[in-house]
């Protein structure tokens, strides 16, 4: 599985977009990249996948680099709710099922401040 | 409500008890997951099951028993635990192969006294 890298942390003002970055420089050609994020105390929430395509839902934006070596997840407006921590996830390795295990790393906290 | 329930949220047991946490969802979903998440460290996956068959043992000491009697219900028993044991405990299914879509629950937090 891809192994990647975030910032420890970020802050964005209340209202303004927020662009979390995510550095996948190994991630193979059909690999997904999936963003989770957990928000203290709770368990982890699905937000967005994507592959090679920029990819948009009710809950945020995904930009991923043409080499794919990166992507960005971008939240237009954020909110108080917003502050988590985000995770970046490459494609997970396969179980014996062949289903995918995600494998969580440390995340980036994003803290938005009022 | 994510649709993955998960009881009790909070136990406090000592180290000679027995206990179990339950997890249970509705969605329709084929694998079921345990996470641990301690303090200041990623989530780390436990077991895995799919239609209710274990799939796999990520090297969890056997004082961790899981049980899954169905695709809707996932237990741990937990026995003679550490204080080290103490932690977020976290169940999650998903539907298909994909890493999108995981549902979790919001956890049993476990303190072992």
């Amino acid at each position: 599985d891809a192994k990647t890298t975030q910032p420890t942390s970020m802050d964005c003002a209340e209202g303004r977009a927020a662009n979390l970055p995510c550095n996948h420089s190994t991630i193979s050609g059909n690999e997904y990249v999936y963003w989770y994020r957990q928000i203290h105390s709770q368990g982890p929430q699905y937000i967005i996948h994507g592959l090679k395509n920029n990819e948009t839902n009710e809950m945020a934006s995904l930009i991923i680099t043409e080499d794919r070596k990166s992507s960005t997840l971008i939240l237009p407006h954020a909110t108080l709710r917003d502050t988590a921590v985000y995770y970046c996830i490459g494609r997970g390795v396969l179980s014996n099922f062949g289903n995918e295990k995600l494998t969580f790393g440390t995340g980036t906290r994003l803290t938005i401040i009022p | 409500e994510t649709g993955v329930t998960q009881t009790p949220r909070h136990l406090v047991m000592g180290m000679t008890n027995k206990k179990s946490l339950k997890c249970e969802q509705h969605l329709g979903h084929n694998a079921m997951y345990w996470y641990k998440q301690s303090a200041k460290k990623p989530l780390e996956l436990m077991f895995v099951y799919n239609f209710k068959e274990q799939t796999e043992n990520n090297s969890v000491p056997s004082r961790f028993s899981p049980e899954c009697p169905n695709s809707s219900h996932l237990f741990l028993h937990l026995h003679t635990l550490q204080p080290e044991d103490s932690a977020l405990y976290l169940c999650a299914s998903s539907q298909g192969r994909g890493g999108y879509g995981y549902t979790f629950g919001s956890g049993t937090r476990l303190t072992v006294v």
